[in-house]
């Protein structure tokens, strides 16, 4: 099945650096979406990309998409301590009887250093 | 605010017991999604539904049930627990009875351990 796969698997920078992560897929999408994960809890949605979009911006975030290389970036600009945490791209997927899904990648795992 | 709240953050079971997760939402979503999160695996989905007393299959429904008796509550049963279960499992909500792969709130998740 058609997956996200975040790039890279891990990522350590300094407070006021700026963080970019990417993700690949591999079929034709109607949007993709990026996620974050503080250790130990649930999901919080971040954005979301529309096919037809190029690129998307929510205050320090800005998100790209490219979908003739299949691929997207998120971009944490001035990057904080409290932006440590997992950062996760999912894409939508047919499942059986045409409904749809999302499925997500493993994501890249941000440290932000103080 | 949209809110999905899980009945336990931690549970500890045997192996062979029935154990229940349950997930509430606040929001009159429609659709309704239980994961298992493991290391190096991901999020995979399990089991999803998108109105009362409706569900559908997800990736890895094996082992597990589900129950939507009222439009806002969404559980997931374990019928006899086994140590492969032993993971992090997360609730999650959309709106919209036909586009579950929109925007999804999550609840913070329950661990699960099962000795």
């Amino acid at each position: 099945s058609q997956q996200g796969e975040e790039d890279p698997q891990a990522l350590s920078i300094q407070e006021g650096e700026n963080a970019t992560m990417n993700c690949s897929y591999k079929t034709s999408i109607n949007n993709l979406q990026w996620y974050r994960q503080n250790s130990g809890r649930g999901l919080v949605h971040l954005i979301l990309i529309r096919s037809n979009e190029r690129e998307k911006h929510s205050g320090r975030l800005r998100v790209t998409l490219d979908t003739s290389k299949k691929s997207s970036s998120l971009l944490i600009t001035a990057s904080r301590a409290a932006d440590t945490a997992s950062y996760f791209c999912a894409t939508d997927s047919p499942l059986q009887g045409g409904s749809e899904k999302l499925v997500f990648g493993k994501g890249t795992k941000l440290t932000v250093n103080p | 605010d949209v809110k999905v709240t899980q009945s336990s953050r931690y549970l500890v079971k045997r192996t062979g017991e029935k154990v229940f997760l349950e997930c509430v939402q606040d929001m009159d979503h429609e659709n309704m999604f239980w994961y298992r999160q493991d290391p190096g695996l991901g999020l995979r989905l399990i089991y999803f539904s998108y109105d009362v007393k409706m569900k559908e299959k997800g990736d890895i429904p094996e082992g597990y049930s589900v129950s939507r008796e009222k439009k806002e509550r969404f559980s997931l049963i374990l019928e006899s627990a086994s140590t492969n279960q032993t993971s992090m499992y997360l609730c999650a909500s959309s709106r919209g009875l036909t586009r579950p792969q929109e925007t999804q709130y999550f609840g913070p998740g329950t661990r699960l351990l099962v000795l």
